[in-house]
């Protein structure tokens, strides 16, 4: 199975900072990865898919890079509103993992 | 708007069963592949089972093959999850969740999630 770790677990940001979420994969998904944003109570939310593609309607503050095995989710400017917590997902092979989730707060 | 409603948790007994469902409306769900998707309280997000969109391709997480079975009503628009011989590591909310539309993966639309609780 691939395994899939995220850093940190938990960051705490200032209004208007950048923050960078970063994945790891235990062995290649090539560009076979989304994110989600998942909000206290309710079900996750896809935000990018194939690494770096904008799902829509999704707000253009956050972007994602990356092949292989390292992996990047980046919020330009955070805002109260993405207070949440953020999993990345491999779909390069069954079972499809997900990564252990990073854990947003603003300040 | 796409909807999933899922439906059938509640609270159960270590080494029974239950079934969950979920109700899909608003696309075309004879042409999605369909997934059941699992989080234990407090933790992350897990993967449990795929079924292809005509019913004749099915996969599952190592942690429930044998006692779980997905399978689906296309002509009810209907997804299910039988769950056998529950333990308490399958307490959890689950959700359905649509395969991504624009990508080979990723999950698109989401239910709101039924609650699973193992408990005797």
């Amino acid at each position: 199975d691939i395994q899939m770790t995220q850093s940190p677990s938990t960051l705490s940001a200032a209004v208007g900072d950048r923050v960078t979420i970063t994945c790891r994969a235990s062995q290649t998904v090539s560009s076979w990865l989304a994110w989600y944003q998942q909000k206290p109570g309710k079900a996750p939310k896809l935000l990018i898919f194939d690494a770096s593609s904008l799902q829509s309607e999704v707000p253009s503050s956050f972007s994602g890079r990356g092949y292989g095995t390292e992996f990047n989710l980046t919020i330009s400017s955070v805002q109260p509103d993405d207070v949440a917590t953020y999993h990345c997902q491999q779909y390069k092979s069954y079972p499809w993992t997900f990564g252990q989730g990073t854990k947003v707060e603003v300040k | 708007q796409v909807q999933l409603v899922e439906s059938g948790g509640g609270v159960v007994q270590p080494g029974r069963s239950l079934r969950l469902s979920c109700a899909a409306s608003r696309f075309a769900f004879s042409t999605y592949d369909m997934h059941w998707v699992r989080q234990a309280p407090g933790r992350g997000l897990e993967w449990v089972a795929v079924l292809s969109n005509d019913g004749t391709k099915n996969y599952y997480a190592d942690s429930v093959k044998g006692r779980f079975t997905i399978s689906r009503d296309n002509s009810k628009n209907t997804l299910f999850l039988q769950m056998n011989t529950l333990g308490d590591e399958d307490t959890g909310v689950y959700y359905c969740a649509r395969n991504s539309v624009v990508s080979t993966g990723g999950f698109d639309y989401w239910g709101q999630g039924t609650l699973v609780t193992v408990s005797s």
